[in-house]
């Protein structure tokens, strides 16, 4: 059964940093495109960054300078490093497999928890 | 990259069809093929309906179809029932190697 679970979440304070991980299985992570998505309180979905199976990674603008994705194939994982954390970071961060270059997204992970407080 | 706008609501009986928009631009709704369609119940993981404007992914009832005309897409949800109620949200590619959502519409089945 293909399955990510997410793990890493919690409180962190603005400025400081958090790794989130994606534990992948049924599938080989390092031959698929990534992505992280994620979700403010009440609110929608937002593209964060996709790591394409040849290791090219893109942000979106929100993020850039700040989050880096990447993969340890060893442990079939994707992992989402988020430095500089802003209140406005706050969401629930999903992990996706993409189909390809263009999308869609499929499966999702369950989403762990980032709060950005102090 | 501003969000892909869809009504906030949309409602309608059962056995009623029920039709959400997603306006773009021609920088991503109009000017790829690559609209997909997400239905996300609360406190789950947003769920794959539709992709590629009107493809439908195995396991998906033939009840949603989607559709793009310009910078609009579409997702129909036909033949309502209790558990379509859920909030959805369109994505496109936007070029570049980005993509982004729509708004949200929170579906209500009276």
């Amino acid at each position: 059964e293909v399955q990510l679970v997410e793990s890493g979440g919690g409180l962190v304070q603005p400025g400081g940093s958090l790794r989130l991980s994606c534990a992948a299985s049924g599938f080989t992570v390092s031959s698929n495109y990534m992505s992280w998505v994620r979700q403010a309180p009440g609110k929608g979905l937002e593209w964060v960054s996709v790591i394409y199976s040849g290791g090219s990674t893109y942000y979106a603008d929100s993020v850039k300078g700040r989050f880096t994705i990447s993969r340890d194939n060893s442990k079939n994982t994707l992992y989402l490093q988020m430095n500089s954390l802003r209140a406005e970071d706050t969401a629930v961060y999903y992990c996706a497999r993409d189909w390809g270059p263009y999308g869609p997204s499929l499966p999702w992970g369950q989403g762990t928890l980032v709060t950005v407080s102090s | 990259q501003s969000a892909l706008t869809q009504p906030p609501s949309a409602s309608g009986s059962p056995g009623q069809s029920v039709t959400i928009s997603c306006t773009g631009t021609s920088s991503d709704v109009g000017g790829y093929n690559y609209v997909s369609w997400y239905q996300q119940h609360p406190g789950k993981a947003p769920k794959l309906m539709i992709y590629e404007v009107s493809k439908r992914p195995s396991g998906v009832p033939d009840r949603f179809s989607g559709s793009k005309s310009g910078n609009t897409a579409s997702l129909t949800v036909s033949g309502l029932q209790a558990e379509d109620e859920a909030d959805y949200y369109c994505s496109s590619y936007a070029g570049s190697n980005n993509f982004v959502f729509g708004t949200g519409t929170k579906v209500t089945v009276l």
